[in-house]
């Protein structure tokens, strides 16, 4: 059990590129998470797969946002077109079925110049 | 709609002192609970959690919780705390699972804890 794994852990861009954000979940686990976290605030949901469905997504979750889980296996957050408002901790979990929580990466950092 | 509610942003301690932290919750049913403690530039780590049966429920670290459904509550205790505890707590809300796997949480705002030595 290696944990869960993000990649990077800090990304500073300027407004208006785009950024990718990679998560590697506990590797028999099927479903992952996405959460967003901003200074001062709990966790929000974004969006969740099961295995390489995505089965939820969060009204957070504008058009300029999009995930992927092509092989069930890591996940993909990108962001287009950042904005200052996008800058928080982007935190991705895991879990598997039949363990009721989640196992949390340590975050990537992003902060919009 | 699920909720979660942390009145304390903020709450000191003298190390060695017992401690509570505040939850309280809104949902229709069921709730499955968790208490999760995160440290400065980490992810969150799992405390505890809540679904059916023993309303007090232990978890790592020294730290219990215990269930009220008459008060929506799941607050968090320790009697005794140490300098390492000093971090942010969230208290989460999620359904029962489908597919034996848990779907999104709602997280509360968090409590900063502050451990005086």
């Amino acid at each position: 059990d290696t944990g869960v794994s993000q990649d990077p852990r800090h990304k500073i861009t300027k407004r208006g590129q785009n950024v990718t954000f990679r998560c590697d979940p506990i590797s028999e686990h099927n479903r992952l998470y996405w959460y967003r976290q901003t200074l001062g605030q709990g966790p929000e949901f974004l969006t969740y797969f099961q295995n390489e469905a995505q089965l939820e997504k969060s009204r957070l979750l504008s058009d300029r946002f999009s995930a992927e889980r092509p092989k069930g296996s890591f996940s993909t957050l990108e962001i287009q077109r950042t904005e200052q408002g996008d800058s928080a901790m982007y935190l991705c979990a895991s879990s598997r079925q039949g363990y009721y929580g989640y196992t949390f990466g340590s975050g990537t950092r992003l902060t919009v110049v | 709609a699920q909720s979660v509610t942390q009145p304390d942003i903020h709450i000191t301690v003298s190390e060695g002192a017992s401690l509570e932290l505040r939850c309280n919750y809104s949902y229709g049913a069921t709730p499955y609970l968790f208490w999760y403690v995160q440290s400065p530039g980490q992810g969150l780590q799992l405390l505890l959690k809540y679904f059916s049966g023993d309303t007090l429920v232990q978890g790592i670290k020294g730290f219990e919780a215990e269930f009220k459904r008459s008060q929506s509550s799941f607050n968090l205790r320790k009697p005794s705390v140490h300098w390492s505890d000093a971090a942010e707590y969230f208290c989460a809300v999620g359904s029962p699972p489908r597919g034996s796997t848990l779907g999104r949480l709602y997280f509360g705002r968090g409590t900063q804890l502050t451990v005086w030595p």
